[in-house]
């Protein structure tokens, strides 16, 4: 356990609709920042937060996602009218100085 | 664009000493990552290098040539409890946006 934790832990949900991730990182650490996962990759970047301030944005995410932090600690991830290639594995990740990250256990999503 | 390659899978013997290479190509390069990840599991740090040189933490080392785009990933007294994902991720930025390779698969068998 590395102090990240997530919610859900695994979703499944049918094609077209919306669905929220939560992530609540090490309660010091300032960056947060998201990545999914599919079988056989690497974890590949969506997005990073310092504090409440989302400062990159990574161009592959459509803008059918969208992250919040709004009081710089907890963050949320939402998919609007979710497709199947959407499924994969979302981790969440918290730092204090970037150069090492803690990730959580990761959301499963599922479209069916 | 930003580039990561490092082999798909290794075998290795229990007790032995294995080391999985990764070349990278990345703008506005800030540094080297090492993570561990266990099937089902997410990642775990390992290291971090953004001097050239060698770095060593208990049984992994990890070293890095900024000039060659080439680090590696160095285990030692390989246990079987390290057959897991290796995967090499290149920063950039004052972010530390983290460009993953695929991963090396490693397997320890007795």
């Amino acid at each position: 356990d590395t102090g990240v934790s997530q919610d859900p832990r695994h979703k499944i949900t049918k094609r077209g609709q919306n669905v929220t991730f939560r992530c609540d990182p090490i309660s010091e650490h300032n960056r947060l920042y998201w990545y999914r996962q599919t079988l056989g990759q690497g974890p590949e970047f969506l997005t990073y937060f310092q504090n409440e301030a989302q400062l990159e944005k990574s161009r592959l995410l459509s803008d059918r996602f969208s992250a919040e932090r709004p009081k710089g600690s907890f963050s949320t991830l939402e998919i609007q009218r979710t497709e199947q290639g959407d499924s994969a594995m979302y981790l969440c990740a918290s730092s204090l100085s970037g150069h090492e990250q803690y990730f959580g256990p990761g959301t499963r999503l599922t479209v069916t | 664009g930003q580039n990561i390659d490092q082999p798909t899978e290794m075998t290795a013997t229990e007790g032995a000493i294995v080391q999985i290479n990764c070349t990278y190509q990345t703008s506005g390069f800030n540094g080297l990552f090492w993570y561990q990840q266990h099937a089902g599991e997410a990642p775990t740090f390992l290291s971090y290098n953004v001097l050239d040189g060698l770095e060593e933490k208990g049984r992994f080392s990890s070293f890095l040539s900024r000039s060659k785009g080439y680090s590696y990933l160095l285990l030692k007294e390989l246990q079987m409890k390290d057959s897991a994902s290796y995967l090499c991720a290149a920063a950039s930025g004052g972010s530390y946006i983290p460009t993953f390779g695929r991963g090396t698969s490693l397997i320890v068998h007795p």
